[in-house]
């Protein structure tokens, strides 16, 4: 399965500190995104990163790729009470883009 | 910015009703999907539609569920006789290609009673 698995669970920060989330995933890719879901909401993409990508900038997110342990990360500075959400990574399984999510980070920032 | 837009924002059926969800994809996009979320849970694939044909759909997505593009705008998820356990959120997305980053609607609630 192409399924991205995040880790940890859940995190909790103050306002202000970086947050770091992580994704596994199992087989080749061509791409990994990531994907934000606010309690209630639809998915709001956040990124995407090539699989000949190493590191992908975007404001305040910094995405890292490494296909040697098939695995990527996710770096939110100076985090925000706004950054409260649960967040995805997914790879499309095929062509046909279909998104195979994991469970989620859930990341609470306390202001 | 363009988006997808999705209605209603919440369904209440009986059990044995049908029901269609419709979304409106982003215009120019060719890939169009349908995922669900039951609460507390992971967000699920349910369809692609490419080409106007289905492309993939899960296992979830049995002979009580379809999707119709009826036009150039509308792309519509029909559930014949809903169940009790088909109550969830469901989103629709787009994406210009099947690699690129896919744009999810807000979603409907569909509560089966």
């Amino acid at each position: 399965s192409q399924q991205g698995e995040e880790d940890p669970q859940a995190l909790s920060i103050q306002e202000g500190e970086n947050a770091t989330m992580n994704c596994s995933y199992k087989t080749s890719i061509n791409n990994l995104q990531w994907y934000r879901q606010n309690s209630g909401r639809g998915l709001v993409h956040l990124i995407l990163i090539r699989s000949n990508e190493r590191e992908k900038h975007s404001g305040r997110l910094r995405v890292t790729l490494d296909t040697s342990k098939k695995s990527s990360s996710l770096l939110i500075t100076a985090s925000r009470a706004a950054d409260t959400a649960s967040y995805f990574c997914a790879t499309p399984y095929n062509q046909g883009g279909k998104l195979i999510f994991g469970q989620g980070t859930e990341l609470s920032v306390k202001p | 910015e363009p988006e997808v837009t999705q209605t209603p924002s919440h369904q209440v059926t009986q059990m044995g009703q049908e029901v269609i969800l419709r979304c409106v994809p982003i215009s120019n996009h060719l890939y169009f999907y349908w995922y669900r979320q039951i609460l507390g849970q992971k967000v699920e694939f349910l369809v692609s539609f490419y080409n106007n044909e289905i492309s993939e759909k899960s296992e979830i997505f049995d002979d009580q569920f379809s999707v119709e593009r009826p036009d150039g705008s509308n792309f519509t998820l029909k559930i014949r006789s809903t169940k009790l356990e088909d109550s969830a959120m469901y989103f629709c997305a787009s994406s210009g290609t099947g690699y690129n980053e896919q744009f999810f609607g807000p979603g409907t609630r569909l509560t089966v009673l």
